[in-house]
């Protein structure tokens, strides 16, 4: 089955940039979704198709995706970007949606 | 405003049953793929299945496969979790989820808040 992995952590001083790397197996053909999750909270959907932002979420988030690795970037930081985030695509080999491991971002 | 609300949590036995509900509001419900994703305590998101629009297309992880029956009733904007045969690794908050495109690239763009199932003796 197809596995995307992502570092458990990563952390940011505020107004720095984070970088949120999501691995898989020639992933950069696919289509990658990143959602955020704040403790006790639902995730929320913050790029969809590799790079593209829904209305609300702002320009500071952005998205890549080529080869093995797709990434999440997060432009000058804030305190409020503490959370964890989870990569998502879809696995056609087995008919399944498939999350990362997800990465917990500290800002320091 | 698009609105997710799931019901039918709770604690039930191995073995047992149990039927989850999600209220949808504030869009086209039967324009839209439906998944349920869980969230096991403390660990990561697990998609659990997915419902075409008009209910005639289904999928499943592994794990739930011949236990867990999706369905909708877009008369009633509403979709639903069978769980049968629970295990304790099914302890999870469960999420309802809108689900654009459903198959092959899709993404869920919204969430409900969760509902909170418990499989113990």
């Amino acid at each position: 089955s197809y596995v995307l992995t992502q570092p458990p952590s990563v952390s940011v001083a505020p107004g720095k940039t984070a970088r949120i790397t999501c691995g898989g197996n020639n992933i950069g053909s696919k289509s990658v979704h990143w959602y955020q999750q704040k403790p006790g909270q639902a995730p929320v959907l913050v790029i969809y198709y590799d790079s593209d932002r829904p209305s609300g979420i702002p320009e500071r988030f952005s998205g890549s995706n080529s080869g093995n690795t797709a990434t999440l970037t997060i432009s000058r930081v804030e305190a409020g970007d503490e959370a964890d985030y989870y990569c998502q695509v879809w696995d056609s080999s087995s008919d399944r949606y498939v999350f990362g491991t997800g990465t917990k971002v500290t800002v320091l | 405003e698009v609105q997710l609300v799931e019901s039918g949590g709770g604690l039930v036995q191995p073995g047992g049953s149990l039927r989850l509900s999600c209220a949808a509001s504030g869009f086209t419900f039967s324009s839209y793929w439906m998944s349920w994703v869980r969230q096991a305590p403390g660990k990561g998101l697990e998609w659990v299945a997915n419902i075409k629009q008009d209910g005639s297309e289904k999928y499943y992880v592994d794990s739930v496969k011949g236990r867990f029956t999706i369905s909708r009733d877009n008369a009633k904007n509403s979709l639903y979790l069978q769980m049968n045969s629970l295990r304790a690794e099914d302890t999870a908050v469960y999420y309802c989820a809108r689900d654009v495109g459903g198959y092959s690239s899709g993404w869920l763009d919204y969430w409900g808040q969760g509902t909170l199932v418990t499989v113990s003796s």
